[in-house]
């Protein structure tokens, strides 16, 4: 158990829909990525927090969006949902250390 | 680019070395690290290693860096049939524990 959790762990949605993909970091953890594992794209890195600020940006679209609270969790939105957006979403946390653990992902299926 | 290259497949006899192999783009990165996924899982960390250093060992795992090559190995010593997964390299960008990933190896193990 890596200490990262997330909810829910599948999730299966009609297109043009909206969901939100929920994250609870290893206790004390400031930092939360989110990365999208599909099949065509691999693991591809999205964004990160670091206590409650975007620190970078990856290949995230503009239909998705992320925030993470002053709890320290952090929330993904998917909005308008295209097929292809299907894949399995992880979400990682680190503290100082050079170590990012992942959660057990959330696997999306849009129909 | 920020391709991060690894060979797909890899097939070994249970109880001999395994080798995952993989090349990397950015010389700046500062640490490296091995994930393992098995079926349905999450991404486990297995270990990373820092930039100045040329080989870490972790009980059966040997990771070995060569720099100038930007070439970055696992060896599992005497592989068993749990050790059977894939496994992702990625280089860390932007000093930020943002990790690219490669596409991953897939490590089967026969009997």
């Amino acid at each position: 158990d890596s200490g990262v959790t997330q909810t829910p762990k599948h999730l299966i949605t009609a297109t043009g829909q909206r969901v939100t993909l929920r994250c609870s970091p290893r206790s004390g953890d400031l930092s939360v990525y989110w990365y999208q594992q599909s099949l065509d794209q691999g693991l591809q890195f999205l964004i990160q927090y670091y206590n409650g600020e975007e620190r970078a940006k990856g290949n995230i679209l503009e239909r998705f969006s992320a925030q993470q609270f002053p709890d320290l969790h952090s929330e993904l939105n998917l909005s308008s949902l295209e097929l292809g957006d299907s894949a399995l979403y992880f979400c990682a946390s680190s503290g100082t250390a050079p170590e990012a653990f992942f959660g057990q992902g959330t696997r999306l299926t849009v129909v | 680019g920020e391709d991060v290259e690894q060979s797909l497949f890899l097939s070994v006899r249970e109880g001999d070395s395994s080798v995952i192999n993989c090349t990397y783009t950015d010389s700046s990165s500062t640490y490296l690290y091995w994930y393992k996924q098995e079926p349905g899982a999450g991404l486990q960390l297995l270990t990373y290693i820092f930039s100045n250093m040329d080989m870490k060992q972790d009980q059966r795992l040997t990771v070995l860096l060569n720099k100038k090559d930007k070439h970055l190995s696992l060896r599992i010593a005497d592989t068993q049939t749990g050790d059977s997964a894939i496994y992702f390299c990625a280089e860390e960008k932007d000093s930020s524990y943002k990790l690219i990933f490669g596409s991953g190896t897939r490590l089967l193990v026969r009997p």
